[in-house]
């Protein structure tokens, strides 16, 4: 058990709707990061939040949004979703702001299914 | 991105020894890990290199070459367990606002008795 709690595990739904999946961080963890893992791709860095302000993007789409609240639990927002959307949604927690020199602590993954 | 390489797939024998390699781009590096995935789980932490050399931690050893671009996980005395997709993760721009992980594809490991 890493201690990064996601929820839901999984989640089916259709085309052109809405969720949110939701991170909560190790205790005392201040960075969450956010990564989408699909079938054929490796894993893909999305954002990064740091005490409640983003820190860095990668490649996240327009229609995703998310968001790190005073509590450090973090929400990730998919909207309109595509078949393509379909993934294992990561989230990650580290101690560190600016740059990685120990592990990242992953949660279990939250699996989208788009239909 | 970060043209991180590694084999899509590899294959070995139970108790033997087994090497995933790595190769990823000089520029901006600042860091390597390697992270275990066993299917529908989460990515567990292996090792971390910044410094050339070999680092060693009981069957796994993980080695870098900074000039090289290059890295290594070796696998000892395997096990069936092990069987597992390997991945390879670099840091770019460490220090800055922009340092971020970047993954390879990761290579999937088949242990056979």
């Amino acid at each position: 058990d890493s201690g990064v709690t996601q929820t839901p595990k999984h989640l089916i739904t259709a085309t052109g709707q809405r969720v949110t999946l939701r991170c909560s961080p190790r205790s005392g963890d201040l960075s969450v990061y956010w990564y989408q893992q699909s079938l054929d791709q490796g894993l893909q860095f999305l954002i990064h939040y740091y005490n409640g302000e983003e820190r860095a993007k990668g490649n996240i789409l327009e229609r995703f949004s998310a968001q790190q609240f005073p509590d450090l639990h973090s929400e990730l927002n998919l909207s309109s979703l595509e078949l393509g959307d379909s993934a294992l949604y990561f989230c990650a927690s580290s101690a560190e702001d600016r740059g990685l020199t120990g592990e990242l602590f992953f949660g279990e993954g939250s699996r989208l299914t788009v239909l | 991105g970060q043209n991180i390489d590694q084999p899509t797939e590899m294959t070995a024998t139970e108790g033997a020894i087994v090497q995933i390699n790595c190769t990823y781009q000089t520029s901006g590096f600042n860091g390597l890990f390697w992270y275990q995935q066993h299917a529908g789980e989460a990515p567990t932490f292996l090792s971390y290199n910044v410094l050339d050399g070999l680092e060693e931690k009981g069957r796994f050893s993980s080695f870098l070459s900074r000039s090289k671009g290059y890295s290594y996980l070796l696998l000892k005395e395997l096990q069936m367990k092990d069987s597992a997709s390997y991945l390879c993760a670099a840091v770019f721009d460490r220090g800055s606002t922009l340092g971020r992980l970047y993954f390879g594809r990761g290579t999937q490991l088949t242990v056979w008795p």
